[in-house]
């Protein structure tokens, strides 16, 4: 079975580009969840869609970030434009939807990004 | 406000000991605790979880137990070995959006 996978798995941009993040959760998860680890930070909760709608997304820092879930499948997080403290490792994760309590989380291996 | 405080010095052990790890955590009621390993250049990977009516949970070398009046979760890795050196994070769950808020982690090096 394929597990989480994120592209691009590095991505160096200039401030005020657009980039964008692409994940695959494992077939048949319906959450998916965003995270991003600062530099020397815990690894902080962005957004959670459950298939295709956001079901909370009071992680996401501003309105320069977008991320989307059509059909239920892949996701897209989109940032722009980029700022200099936006650098970071950004992590998808999946978990099956088996009904409430806490869900394992399986994790991609995640997409540093550095914005210059 | 919400705190998960996780040793930030490294824990070094010779191989064969056991390591503990340890989680506190403050203005927080969680319903879960879960432990993850995380190597470099990888995402976490699950590896218990622990209910808060629960006091500890076992699994092959690992042990977790969860102490809500302290509010302090230990994580035990008996008869270490190299390959258990990695960071380890714990992460706590509250009984309304159950998503893991996680702490920093604490990198585990085990000599041989």
């Amino acid at each position: 079975e394929a597990g989480v996978t994120q592209f691009p798995s590095h991505s160096v941009i200039e401030k005020g580009q657009t980039v964008t993040l692409r994940c695959d959760p494992i077939s048949g998860h319906d959450n998916l969840y965003w995270y991003r680890r600062v530099m020397g930070k815990e690894i902080k909760f962005l957004l959670h869609f459950v298939k295709e709608s956001k079901q909370d997304e009071s992680g996401m820092p501003n309105n320069r970030f977008l991320a989307e879930r059509t059909g239920g499948t892949y996701s897209t997080l989109k940032v722009q434009p980029a700022e200099l403290e936006d650098s970071g490792v950004y992590f998808c994760a999946s978990s099956q939807a088996t009904g409430t309590g806490a869900k394992k989380l399986f994790f991609g291996s995640g997409t540093q990004l550095s914005v210059l | 406000s919400q705190k998960i405080e996780q040793n930030s010095e490294a824990l070094n052990i010779q191989e064969g000991k056991t390591a503990t790890l340890t989680c506190n955590y403050t203005n927080y009621s969680p319903a879960y605790l879960q432990w993850y390993r995380q190597d470099p250049g990888r995402g976490p990977v699950f590896l218990l979880l622990i209910r808060e009516n629960e006091k500890e949970k076992r699994k092959e070398r690992l042990k977790v137990t969860f102490d809500t009046t302290l509010k302090q979760s230990l994580f035990h890795i008996t008869a270490s070995q190299p390959a258990d050196s990695a960071t380890y994070l714990c992460a706590l769950s509250s009984g309304g959006s159950y998503i893991p808020t996680f702490g920093r982690g604490t990198s585990l090096i085990v000599h041989p």
